[in-house]
């Protein structure tokens, strides 16, 4: 298995808090990502990145923020968690991005009351 | 990038097997056929993917129609641990990630 941690992996937070997750990698891979999982709805993508400090919006980026200042760590953070933010949260790592596979994480699971 | 079809759900038999269809009519040349499937609980999981040509792997093959509007990934003896959401993904060029649809949901019965 590709070596990604994700953590927290549960966490339960208030409206308007601030809150950051973080994907941990130990590949050496180029680009990650970050997806949201919802009931009926499949992953979509929230940021990704290509490189340290090389980071774009993807499909679903309102309120969310992404940092990446070494290869291995990938932050995504809500500057003030709202309720439709509850999600399941899934890191993915790449080699070389347009051809290849990506690799999950396992995922944290966000609720925000 | 182009959207795929696919069953909301289909039923096999352990020990068999099983043939998962999707579509893709509006494919451009560039797109590259993916598939990853996601078990309960967890995150998603490549498969196997391929442009023009066949290909197999240790898990799964995958056979693309000549004029790749279609694709079919085999499956080629179900076992308990194969149930879950099988998506199949159309990737453009670019590290812009992977758009998922609602994919199948496999159910093997022992």
């Amino acid at each position: 298995d590709a070596g990604i941690t994700q953590s927290p992996r549960h966490k339960v937070t208030e409206t308007g808090t601030p809150v950051t997750l973080r994907c941990h990698q130990t590949e050496n891979h180029r680009y990650m990502y970050w997806y949201r999982q919802d009931p009926g709805h499949g992953l979509r993508l929230i940021h990704y990145s290509y490189g340290v400090k090389d980071t774009d919006k993807g499909e679903v980026s309102d309120g969310y923020s992404v940092s990446r200042s070494k290869t291995e760590d990938f932050l995504l953070t809500l500057e003030s968690a709202t309720s439709s933010q509850t999600s399941v949260y899934f890191c993915a790592i790449s080699d070389r991005g347009r051809y290849n596979e990506q690799f999950f994480g396992p995922g944290t699971r966000l609720t925000v009351l | 990038d182009a959207k795929t079809t696919q069953p909301n759900s289909m039923e096999s038999n352990e020990e068999e097997p099983v043939h998962l269809p999707c579509n893709h009519s509006t494919i451009s040349g560039t797109d590259y056929i993916h598939w990853y499937r996601q078990l309960p609980s967890q995150g998603p999981e490549y498969v196997i993917h391929g442009l023009t040509s066949n290909v197999n792997n240790r898990m799964a093959s995958l056979a693309i129609a000549e004029d790749r509007k279609s694709s079919t990934l085999i499956l080629h003896r179900a076992t308990l641990r194969d149930a879950a959401v099988y998506y199949c993904i159309l990737k453009r060029g670019g590290a812009d990630g992977l758009t998922f649809g609602k994919g199948t949901h496999l159910i093997i019965q022992p």
